[in-house]
Parts: structure tokens; sequence; C-alpha cells
């Protein structure tokens, strides 16, 4: 199992429509969460952090399950200029270095449609 | 503020040859990474600066790549000799992280290598 899963999509969505993109990671002993946004030809930019309570930023929403290892980002009233790839991003400490260690998942595509 | 700088922004090179990338971070930033991101994947991490000491180096090919942070401002990596497969964006990132929590990380423009 990869240590952290998306679905690649593409996901194309006209204006105005909701869609979620889910998330698994491998290992449980992973700490912090996060999805950043990645424009295209662009370097990736902190959307959110992932909370266990879930946490809202306007039309935004994340949601953690621990239990089942899953990640969630829901975005309402989607606008064009969300047209991006989503990145899964979670962290852990690294024993053996001894650091926290950012494990980035391959990215969920989202073009919305006029 | 500033951002993250890198330079080139575009380098091409043939097999075997060398190259260097070139990272300035955020001001006061005591964390710099540097990532390789291949098309249609997520940044993998390569290697992670503490000030001027390594942190993690695990994943970074040492036979042919290599890094390092004078005085724990600027950061180079290099690669030598280059392979087919190096072909990707480089990102450097730095991150005010002091304590061992990770808080946000801030991305470069990135190097976009093509190896021929």
């Amino acid at each position: 199992r990869k240590e952290v899963e998306q679905d690649p999509g593409p996901f194309n969505v006209p204006e105005g429509a909701t869609v979620a993109f889910n998330c698994t990671y491998s290992n449980s002993a992973s700490q912090s969460f996060f999805w950043y946004r990645q424009d295209c030809r662009k370097e990736p930019k902190l959307l959110m952090s992932v909370y266990s309570s879930g946490n809202e930023d306007g039309r935004f929403t994340a949601q953690l399950n621990r239990a089942s290892q899953y990640i969630s980002l829901l975005i309402r009233d989607s606008k064009l200029s969300d047209s991006a790839t989503y990145l899964c991003v979670v962290n852990k400490l690294d024993s053996g270095a001894g650091s926290y260690q950012l494990t980035f998942g391959k990215g969920t595509k989202l073009s919305v449609i006029p | 503020e500033a951002g993250v700088a890198q330079s080139p922004r575009y380098k091409i090179i043939e097999k075997r040859q060398s190259v260097a990338f070139w990272c300035n971070p955020i001001s006061g930033h005591a964390t710099l990474y540097w990532y390789q991101q291949i098309l249609g994947q997520g940044p993998k991490l390569l290697i992670q600066f503490q000030n001027n000491g390594v942190v993690d180096d695990s994943q970074l090919p040492k036979d042919r790549f290599s890094a390092e942070r004078l005085k724990g401002v600027d950061s180079t990596l290099k690669i030598q000799p280059a392979k087919l497969e190096d072909s990707a964006v480089y990102l450097c990132a730095s991150s005010y992280q002091t304590s061992g929590l990770v808080d946000e990380q801030f991305f470069g423009p990135g190097t976009r290598l093509t190896v021929l």
C-alpha cells in the first residue's frame, strides 16, 4: 500500500458544483495532515491544515478519520479559479532520521468548467 | 516578504553532464528542503537541512546527487552525472520550523530540468 494514496482524477465539474476528494494514508503514526494546492506549472501552496475535529475555511472543508486513516477535502460552489491539482500531504516522525517528514500524494486534478 | 528564490528556472542538459541548482530561502527560516517532482507525481523529499546541518538525506541518490547549505542560508543541489530519469522539477522549500513540529512549507518556483 502506498504511503499516501489519492484518486488522480481528473475531476471535471461545472461551476457551482460541490466536489470531494479523498486520500488514504498507510502509516498510523502519522501526526499532521494538510491539503496543498498546485496550479499548472507552479509550486505547491498550502491550502489548509486538517484537524481531528474537522475544519472549514470558506468554501473548503477538510475532514480527518484517524481510525480509517482517511482524509477528505470538500469544495462547495466551485469556481473556475479552483481548477488546480490538490495534493494530500501527511507528516510523520522519521525515527531513523530523527525528523518530521512530509509525504505528498500524487495529487488529484480538478477542472471547473464554465 | 520575499519568497523562496530559485535559479535557474529552466535547464536543458545532455545525459552524463553536470548541473547545479541554487536556492535562497525566506529570511529567518531555519529549515530548507529540496524536493524532486516528476511529471504526474507529488514532490518527493531529497534532503532536509536544519540551519547548515543535514537532518534527513535518506532519499537522496548519493552516488550522483549532492547538496550543501553554506552558512545556514543559501543552498545548492548538484547532479553529477545526470541521467535521463533525472528530468523533473526540482523544488526548494523553507519553513520556520525549529521544534520539530511541522509548520507551513513555502516553495520556490522550481527549476525544470530536462536531460536529453
